[in-house]
């Protein structure tokens, strides 16, 4: 069955643009996650969807990073005025709903901000 | 963002070794995690676990869940080149909105046939 999918798989930018990143989730999943991943790191959360909902935004860094969620379906994650420091792996999960249940993870999409 | 410590950062190991790594936390969790992601992958559940002190396996791996609910360990036995990787354990913390992961830094396992 298909996994979880995220476009577009590289996306290079220069500093001050404004990038989309797509989350396409498992069909029937009502959680999604976004996470980041940089160089060598580990995963850092970022904002939480319930359906259309973010009830848990708080790991957004800052106010040029924002996210939307349609039809309880697809999300997008919007990095407005992009910086040196935003280049890294951006990574989608979802889940059958909240709570516990497993997190199943996109391959994500590589930024690079020239 | 908060992280977890884990160790080691990376090992490089013969085939047919056993491998242990970590993970240690200044606060509690009640789920502990590890996930292995492949290069341009994202990570895959290895090993769920749900009680302080449960010890699980799952084929050559083993993972418990320290007592404290601050600590993890993730055992390979008989290494196979296909466990080639990084290693990540996550914290989640099911009281908090939407259960977020709470990731360590990350294990490179090089295993040399």
């Amino acid at each position: 069955g298909a996994g979880v999918s995220q476009s577009p798989s590289n996306k290079v930018t220069e500093k001050g643009k404004d990038v989309e990143l797509r989350c396409d989730p498992i069909s029937g999943h009502t959680a999604l996650y976004w996470y980041r991943q940089s160089l060598g790191q580990g995963l850092e959360f970022l904002i939480y969807f319930q359906g259309n909902s973010a009830p848990d935004k708080s790991g957004l860094p800052s106010d040029r990073f924002s996210a939307e969620r349609t039809g309880g379906s697809v999300s997008t994650l919007t990095i407005q005025r992009t910086q040196q420091e935003d280049s890294a792996v951006y990574l989608c999960a979802s889940s059958l709903s909240g709570g516990n249940n497993e997190q199943f993870f996109g391959p994500g999409t590589r930024l690079t901000v020239l | 963002g908060q992280q977890l410590n884990q160790s080691p950062q990376s090992m490089f190991i013969q085939e047919g070794e056993d491998v242990s790594m970590n993970c240690t936390s200044s606060s509690i969790f009640n789920t502990w995690l590890w996930y292995k992601q492949d290069p341009g992958e994202g990570p895959v559940l290895l090993i769920a676990l749900y009680k302080a002190g449960e010890l699980t396996s799952n084929g050559r791996l083993t993972a418990q869940f320290g007592i404290t609910r601050k600590d993890s360990f993730l055992n390979i036995s008989a290494s196979i080149p296909s466990d080639v990787g990084i290693y990540f354990c996550a914290g989640q913390l099911r009281e908090t909105s939407g259960s977020r992961l709470t990731f360590g830094e990350g294990t490179q396992l090089t295993v040399n046939p």
